[in-house]
Protein backbone atom coordinates (compact mmCIF):
# COMPACT_ATOMS: atom_id res chain seq x y z
CA UNK A 1 0.00 0.00 0.00
CA UNK A 2 0.66 3.81 -0.25
CA UNK A 3 2.57 4.85 3.09
CA UNK A 4 5.35 8.05 4.17
CA UNK A 5 8.06 7.60 6.98
CA UNK A 6 9.44 10.27 8.45
CA UNK A 7 11.73 10.82 11.29
CA UNK A 8 10.54 11.09 14.39
CA UNK A 9 10.78 13.89 16.84
CA UNK A 10 11.05 16.10 18.57
CA UNK A 11 13.79 18.06 16.75
CA UNK A 12 15.51 20.38 18.93
CA UNK A 13 18.18 23.11 17.02
CA UNK A 14 19.63 26.27 17.39
CA UNK A 15 18.49 29.35 15.41
CA UNK A 16 20.25 29.57 12.32
CA UNK A 17 21.22 25.94 12.27
CA UNK A 18 20.71 23.89 9.26
CA UNK A 19 17.14 21.62 9.43
CA UNK A 20 16.52 18.34 7.86
CA UNK A 21 13.88 16.37 8.35
CA UNK A 22 13.95 13.04 6.24
CA UNK A 23 11.21 11.58 4.22
CA UNK A 24 10.53 8.16 2.61
CA UNK A 25 7.41 6.98 0.56
CA UNK A 26 6.37 3.90 -0.31
CA UNK A 27 3.59 4.00 -3.54
CA UNK A 28 2.39 2.22 -6.89
CA UNK A 29 3.17 4.71 -9.79
CA UNK A 30 4.39 8.18 -9.81
CA UNK A 31 2.75 9.86 -6.48
CA UNK A 32 2.96 13.64 -5.91
CA UNK A 33 4.81 14.89 -2.62
CA UNK A 34 3.94 17.61 -0.40
CA UNK A 35 5.10 19.27 2.67
CA UNK A 36 2.74 20.52 5.34
CA UNK A 37 3.71 22.91 8.26
CA UNK A 38 1.05 23.42 10.94
CA UNK A 39 2.03 26.02 13.75
CA UNK A 40 0.46 25.93 17.15
CA UNK A 41 -2.80 26.15 17.40
CA UNK A 42 -3.73 26.33 13.81
CA UNK A 43 -4.45 23.94 11.40
CA UNK A 44 -2.22 22.75 8.08
CA UNK A 45 -0.76 25.01 5.55
CA UNK A 46 0.93 24.01 2.37
CA UNK A 47 4.89 24.60 2.44
CA UNK A 48 5.80 23.13 -0.56
CA UNK A 49 5.35 20.35 -3.49
CA UNK A 50 6.42 18.52 -6.30
CA UNK A 51 4.39 16.66 -8.63
CA UNK A 52 7.12 14.53 -10.47
CA UNK A 53 10.78 12.81 -10.07
CA UNK A 54 13.73 15.63 -9.61
CA UNK A 55 11.67 18.60 -9.11
CA UNK A 56 12.30 20.77 -6.38
CA UNK A 57 9.50 22.33 -3.90
CA UNK A 58 10.73 25.49 -2.25
CA UNK A 59 9.01 28.61 0.05
CA UNK A 60 10.16 30.17 2.77
CA UNK A 61 13.82 29.26 2.50
CA UNK A 62 12.29 25.97 2.65
CA UNK A 63 13.24 23.22 0.05
CA UNK A 64 12.98 19.39 -0.80
CA UNK A 65 13.59 17.27 -3.71
CA UNK A 66 11.41 14.67 -5.09
CA UNK A 67 14.36 11.66 -6.10
CA UNK A 68 12.35 8.55 -7.03
CA UNK A 69 15.64 6.32 -7.30
CA UNK A 70 15.19 6.71 -3.08
CA UNK A 71 12.07 7.05 -2.69
CA UNK A 72 12.63 10.67 -0.49
CA UNK A 73 11.61 14.04 -0.38
CA UNK A 74 13.52 15.23 2.08
CA UNK A 75 12.82 18.82 4.06
CA UNK A 76 16.07 21.30 3.87
CA UNK A 77 16.60 24.76 5.22
CA UNK A 78 19.77 26.30 5.44
CA UNK A 79 18.82 28.69 8.85
CA UNK A 80 16.00 27.66 10.65
CA UNK A 81 14.41 30.87 13.05
CA UNK A 82 12.36 30.87 15.73
CA UNK A 83 9.24 31.11 13.96
CA UNK A 84 10.19 27.60 12.05
CA UNK A 85 9.06 26.09 15.72
CA UNK A 86 6.67 23.74 14.34
CA UNK A 87 5.02 20.23 13.49
CA UNK A 88 6.17 19.48 9.57
CA UNK A 89 4.31 16.51 7.95
CA UNK A 90 5.05 14.67 4.73
CA UNK A 91 2.55 13.65 2.31
CA UNK A 92 1.76 11.50 -0.91
CA UNK A 93 -0.72 11.89 -3.43
CA UNK A 94 -1.34 9.32 -6.12
CA UNK A 95 -3.15 10.47 -9.09
CA UNK A 96 -6.97 9.77 -9.49
CA UNK A 97 -9.94 10.01 -6.56
CA UNK A 98 -7.52 9.13 -3.57
CA UNK A 99 -6.92 11.08 -0.22
CA UNK A 100 -3.38 12.88 0.77
CA UNK A 101 -1.21 9.87 2.89
CA UNK A 102 -0.17 11.61 5.54
CA UNK A 103 3.19 10.89 7.72
CA UNK A 104 3.09 10.76 11.43
CA UNK A 105 4.42 14.95 12.00
CA UNK A 106 7.63 15.82 12.90
CA UNK A 107 8.05 18.45 15.40
CA UNK A 108 10.66 21.15 15.30
CA UNK A 109 11.69 23.40 18.49
CA UNK A 110 13.87 26.35 17.24
CA UNK A 111 15.40 27.91 20.62
CA UNK A 112 17.37 31.24 20.48
CA UNK B 1 -5.29 32.43 1.82
CA UNK B 2 -7.62 29.54 2.13
CA UNK B 3 -11.41 30.38 3.06
CA UNK B 4 -12.09 27.38 4.86
CA UNK B 5 -14.19 27.83 8.68
CA UNK B 6 -14.36 25.31 11.24
CA UNK B 7 -16.70 26.34 14.15
CA UNK B 8 -16.57 26.30 16.95
CA UNK B 9 -12.91 26.71 17.83
CA UNK B 10 -13.23 24.70 20.95
CA UNK B 11 -15.67 22.77 22.49
CA UNK B 12 -16.24 21.39 25.72
CA UNK B 13 -19.29 18.90 26.59
CA UNK B 14 -20.69 16.10 28.76
CA UNK B 15 -20.81 12.54 27.73
CA UNK B 16 -24.18 11.58 25.98
CA UNK B 17 -24.39 14.53 24.39
CA UNK B 18 -25.26 15.20 20.37
CA UNK B 19 -22.54 17.71 18.12
CA UNK B 20 -22.26 18.74 15.24
CA UNK B 21 -18.83 20.49 14.08
CA UNK B 22 -19.63 22.96 11.53
CA UNK B 23 -17.15 22.86 7.96
CA UNK B 24 -17.20 25.39 5.05
CA UNK B 25 -15.35 26.81 2.66
CA UNK B 26 -15.77 29.24 -0.22
CA UNK B 27 -14.03 28.06 -2.88
CA UNK B 28 -16.06 25.97 -4.66
CA UNK B 29 -14.26 22.85 -4.29
CA UNK B 30 -15.52 19.64 -5.01
CA UNK B 31 -13.40 17.64 -2.43
CA UNK B 32 -13.60 17.90 1.18
CA UNK B 33 -12.02 15.76 4.56
CA UNK B 34 -12.46 15.44 8.01
CA UNK B 35 -9.27 13.97 9.93
CA UNK B 36 -9.08 13.44 13.26
CA UNK B 37 -5.37 14.58 15.28
CA UNK B 38 -4.40 12.27 18.41
CA UNK B 39 -1.84 14.17 20.76
CA UNK B 40 0.75 12.68 19.09
CA UNK B 41 -0.26 14.74 16.00
CA UNK B 42 -0.73 12.07 13.82
CA UNK B 43 -3.64 12.45 11.51
CA UNK B 44 -6.20 10.08 10.68
CA UNK B 45 -9.07 10.36 7.80
CA UNK B 46 -12.07 10.03 9.14
CA UNK B 47 -14.55 10.97 6.42
CA UNK B 48 -14.55 12.53 2.87
CA UNK B 49 -16.53 13.38 0.39
CA UNK B 50 -15.70 14.27 -3.89
CA UNK B 51 -19.01 16.20 -3.94
CA UNK B 52 -22.72 16.56 -3.19
CA UNK B 53 -24.48 13.75 -2.15
CA UNK B 54 -21.31 11.71 -2.06
CA UNK B 55 -19.96 10.68 1.09
CA UNK B 56 -16.90 7.63 2.10
CA UNK B 57 -15.43 6.39 5.48
CA UNK B 58 -11.22 6.86 5.67
CA UNK B 59 -8.87 5.31 6.88
CA UNK B 60 -9.77 5.58 11.19
CA UNK B 61 -13.02 3.99 11.87
CA UNK B 62 -15.44 6.61 13.70
CA UNK B 63 -18.77 6.77 14.96
CA UNK B 64 -19.42 10.25 13.53
CA UNK B 65 -21.34 10.38 10.58
CA UNK B 66 -20.65 13.35 8.09
CA UNK B 67 -23.59 14.77 5.11
CA UNK B 68 -22.29 16.83 2.40
CA UNK B 69 -25.90 18.63 0.84
CA UNK B 70 -24.40 21.34 -0.52
CA UNK B 71 -20.59 21.94 -2.04
CA UNK B 72 -19.60 24.60 0.76
CA UNK B 73 -20.31 22.96 3.39
CA UNK B 74 -19.35 19.77 5.21
CA UNK B 75 -20.66 19.01 8.96
CA UNK B 76 -19.50 15.94 11.53
CA UNK B 77 -21.96 14.59 14.18
CA UNK B 78 -21.47 12.59 16.82
CA UNK B 79 -25.05 10.94 18.28
CA UNK B 80 -23.44 10.43 21.89
CA UNK B 81 -20.14 11.72 22.47
CA UNK B 82 -17.57 10.30 24.74
CA UNK B 83 -14.46 10.77 26.60
CA UNK B 84 -13.46 8.58 23.72
CA UNK B 85 -14.15 10.77 20.73
CA UNK B 86 -11.98 13.82 22.68
CA UNK B 87 -9.49 14.94 20.12
CA UNK B 88 -8.60 17.45 17.29
CA UNK B 89 -11.00 17.55 14.39
CA UNK B 90 -9.02 19.30 11.21
CA UNK B 91 -11.52 19.79 8.07
CA UNK B 92 -10.00 20.15 4.60
CA UNK B 93 -11.19 20.83 0.93
CA UNK B 94 -9.38 20.36 -2.39
CA UNK B 95 -10.07 21.50 -5.87
CA UNK B 96 -10.56 18.69 -8.82
CA UNK B 97 -7.45 19.17 -10.63
CA UNK B 98 -5.93 16.64 -13.24
CA UNK B 99 -2.58 16.29 -11.63
CA UNK B 100 -2.18 17.91 -7.88
CA UNK B 101 -4.54 17.70 -5.03
CA UNK B 102 -3.65 20.73 -2.78
CA UNK B 103 -5.59 20.10 0.16
CA UNK B 104 -6.42 23.30 2.41
CA UNK B 105 -7.12 23.15 6.14
CA UNK B 106 -9.38 25.11 8.57
CA UNK B 107 -8.04 26.01 11.89
CA UNK B 108 -9.15 22.93 13.60
CA UNK B 109 -12.59 22.06 16.15
CA UNK B 110 -10.63 21.19 19.65
CA UNK B 111 -13.45 18.45 21.33
CA UNK B 112 -13.30 17.74 24.96
CA UNK B 113 -15.88 15.40 26.23
CA UNK B 114 -16.09 14.73 30.02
Amino acid sequence: GNSVTQMEGPVTLSEEAFLTINCTYTATGYPSLFWYVQYPGEGLQLLLKATKADDKGSNKGFEATYRKETTSFHLEKGSVQVSDSAVYFCALKRSGNTPLVFGKGTRLSVIA
Amino acid sequence: EADIYQTPRYLVIGTGKKITLECSQTMGHDKMYWYQQDPGMELHLIHYSYGVNSTEKGDLSSESTVSRIRTEHFPLTLESARPSHTSQYLCASSERTPSTDTQYFGPGTRLTVL
